[in-house]
């Protein structure tokens, strides 16, 4: 399958700073991405949608102005957490659809521990 | 009622055993039928995926589909310590649609 690369892997910072996650699709152009979050025995939450070039499509109940998304290119987009609290440490997993025959399939990260102290 | 359902587990095997993974939908738009795995702290990996009902088999894995009875199904044969981890089943209605998951079933094979 097709590869999704997220950087950093995992990130502890202080409350009230911001941290941005990368997530790069490595072997295809990711038309669509998309932002998840995980907490701990529970299933994926997803936060937004993101096509290339447009911008990103919230979840209700996500503060878009709290999480920044920019999908600049066919292989990137970024996550920003801004002004960072404890309750926002959770596990982060983007995933990306690309052209073509991967089209409807749906590749994940490995995802991003944030914790924030 | 929840779009999709999953029995969350957790489901304990021995070596060996033959595993089914099950989830149910209520709506029948939903069209492109996924199985995903997922280690502690790891994103989740694509198994398996289906459009059509049926079966479709990619080595010791069997995704089934039934799209009269709303449901589908993830067999793993053999089943190896490795295998341990939490199995997400997903779909979504069309092309370009939201992937609405599963609340994931926890699998332990033990040796």
């Amino acid at each position: 399958g097709a590869v999704v690369s997220q950087h950093p892997s995992r990130v502890i910072c202080k409350s009230g700073t911001s941290v941005k996650i990368e997530c790069r699709s490595l072997d295809f152009q990711a038309t669509t991405m998309f932002w998840y979050r995980q907490f701990p025995k529970q299933s994926l939450m997803l936060m937004a949608t993101s096509n290339e070039g447009s911008k990103a499509t919230y979840e209700q109940g996500v503060e878009k102005d709290k999480f920044l998304i920019n999908h600049a290119s066919l292989t990137l987009s970024t996550l920003t957490v801004t002004s960072a609290h404890p309750e926002d440490s959770s596990f982060y997993i983007c995933s990306a659809r690309g052209r073509g025959p991967a089209y409807n399939e749906q590749f994940f990260g490995p995802g991003t521990r944030l914790t924030v102290l | 009622q929840k779009e999709v359902e999953q029995d969350p587990g957790p489901l304990s095997v021995p070596e060996g055993a033959i595993v089914s993974l099950n989830c149910t939908y209520s709506n029948s738009a939903f069209q492109y039928f996924m199985w995903y795995r997922q280690y502690s702290r790891k994103g989740p990996e694509l198994l398996m995926y289906t459009y059509s009902s049926g079966n479709k088999e990619d080595g010791r894995f069997t995704a089934q589909v039934d799209k009269s009875s709303k449901y589908i199904s993830l067999f793993i044969r053999d089943s190896q310590p490795s295998d341990s981890a939490t199995y997400l089943c997903a779909m979504y209605r069309n092309q370009g649609g939201k992937l609405i998951f599963g609340q994931g079933t926890e699998l332990s094979v033990k040796p």
